[in-house]
């Protein structure tokens, strides 16, 4: 089993769509959860960092971890096409060295 | 991109030639860190820094050496470059904690 798993989809949904994107990971060591955002031919940006089970709103962004299912969302409100994007779950198991990405969700927000 | 520097941005070689891919920070970061992005993949770690001339192998560390001799720049060298090794590279920096990474905008290498 893979350590941390994430649909590649492709995910393609309207403008305004409440999107959730999801990872689930296999440690029950891992602390630290991430969500990372990379256009197309760019590096990615950290959008989300949380470090307990709950939920970590940014503005339309929602961050949601259960450790008791190994589970984490991040769920985007209002969806604007300029959230097109391809999203990255990264889980960290406390140690230098110990970041495991997921292999990202592309998803496409159409006008 | 976060003060972060990579270059070349596109390189083209052939099999067997050695290749170095440059990374600069103008951020005083301590940690840097060389990962490659492959589709069916995604990000892995090759090799990365913890200081000054303090390196540590990666996930995928096989046929790739770094070097660090100043706080600023992080060298990722393929001694004898090979196909399975086209993919694109990205340095990244953190501060204190590993896991708030800055990406650089990406090298992307193909071998021959």
């Amino acid at each position: 089993q893979k350590e941390v798993e994430q649909d590649p989809g492709p995910l393609s949904v309207p403008e305004g769509a409440i999107v959730s994107l999801n990872c689930t990971y296999s440690n029950s060591a891992f602390q630290y959860f991430m969500w990372y955002r990379q256009y197309s031919r760019k590096g990615p940006e950290l959008l989300m960092y949380t470090y307990s089970s709950g939920n970590k709103e940014d503005g339309r962004f929602t961050a949601q971890v259960d450790k008791s299912s190994k589970y984490i969302s991040l769920f985007i409100r209002d969806s604007q096409p300029s959230d097109s994007a391809t999203y990255l779950c990264a889980i960290h198991g406390g140690s230098q060295g110990n970041l495991i990405f997921g292999k990202g969700t592309k998803l496409s927000v159409k006008p | 991109d976060a003060g972060i520097t990579q270059s070349p941005r596109h390189k083209v070689t052939e099999t067997g030639t050695p290749v170095t891919l440059r990374c600069h920070q103008t951020e005083n970061h301590r940690y840097m860190y060389w990962y490659r992005q492959d589709p069916g993949h995604g990000l892995r770690l090759i090799h990365y820094s913890y200081g000054v001339k303090d390196t540590d192998k990666g996930e995928v560390s096989d046929g790739y050496s770094v070097s660090r001799s100043k706080t600023e720049d992080f060298l990722l060298t393929l001694e004898s470059a090979t196909s399975s090794q086209t993919s694109v590279y990205f340095c990244a920096i953190s501060g204190i904690k590993e896991e708030k990474l800055f990406f650089g905008s990406g090298t992307q290498l193909s071998v021959l």
